[in-house]
């Protein structure tokens, strides 16, 4: 099974601060399709998850601009530009590439200081 | 409005059996992989089971813990997707959400609220 591995777990930051979270894989996630189907999900306090981004980077339907997904290969990462109170919450990185079973990271549990 | 109902959670003994639901409105489940995710209190996500489109044979894979215990299923004349789970297990409690899990471009993604299934004595 392919591992997920986000980093920080815990991302104290002040309102209207950029945010950053990596997710990491233990093997490429390109699939052999060309695509790259890893995903980011936003879970807030006692909510159901929510897709913020697929495929690295392509932003949901009333995501707020100020998320963003880059990366390629193993290594991803998920941008808040500047960081709303509404933004609390855990946020998950998922690959689709190779399964079963879809794999999810450990979560990062972002909190404002 | 798209919407996914879950049903059926409860306690149960271990060994136990119980069936999950979860009833689409607004969305035509015929035409979608469709998943069952769960999430054990304070803990992170895990990708329990999923259920191809009958068109492409509604093929289902399952994660290794649940393998031989839980069958996804869907009824697509009723537009709802369902979990069997059998010989339940402690570590089987958790908040259970059925969602689409799409990567499909330009293809929004949907989740339920969750139904919770507690396994204990």
């Amino acid at each position: 099974d392919v591992v997920m591995t986000q980093s920080p777990l815990s991302l104290p930051v002040s309102l209207g601060q950029p945010a950053s979270i990596s997710c990491r894989s233990s093997q490429s996630l390109v699939h052999r399709d060309g695509n790259t189907y890893l995903s980011w999900f936003q879970q807030r306090p006692g909510q159901s998850p929510r897709r913020l981004i697929y495929r690295i980077s392509n932003r949901d339907s009333g995501v707020p601009d100020r998320f963003s997904g880059s990366g390629s290969g193993t290594d991803f990462t998920l941008k808040i530009s500047r960081v709303e109170a509404e933004d609390v919450g855990v946020y998950y990185c998922m690959q689709a590439s190779h399964w079963p079973p879809n794999t999810f990271g450990q979560g990062t549990k972002l909190e404002i200081k | 409005e798209v919407q996914l109902v879950e049903s059926g959670g409860g306690v149960v003994k271990p060994g136990g059996s119980l069936r999950l639901s979860c009833a689409a409105s607004e969305f035509t489940l015929s035409n979608a992989w469709m998943n069952w995710v769960r999430q054990a209190s304070g803990k992170g996500l895990e990708w329990v089971a999923r259920i191809k489109t009958k068109a492409e044979g509604g093929t289902t894979e399952y994660a290794a813990p649940v393998n031989g215990r839980f069958t996804i299923s869907r009824d697509d004349s009723k537009n709802m997707l369902y979990l069997q789970m059998n010989s339940l297990k402690a570590e089987d409690t958790a908040v259970y959400f059925c969602t689409t899990l799409t990567s499909v471009l330009h293809h929004p993604d949907y989740w339920g609220q969750g139904t919770l299934v507690t396994v204990s004595p």
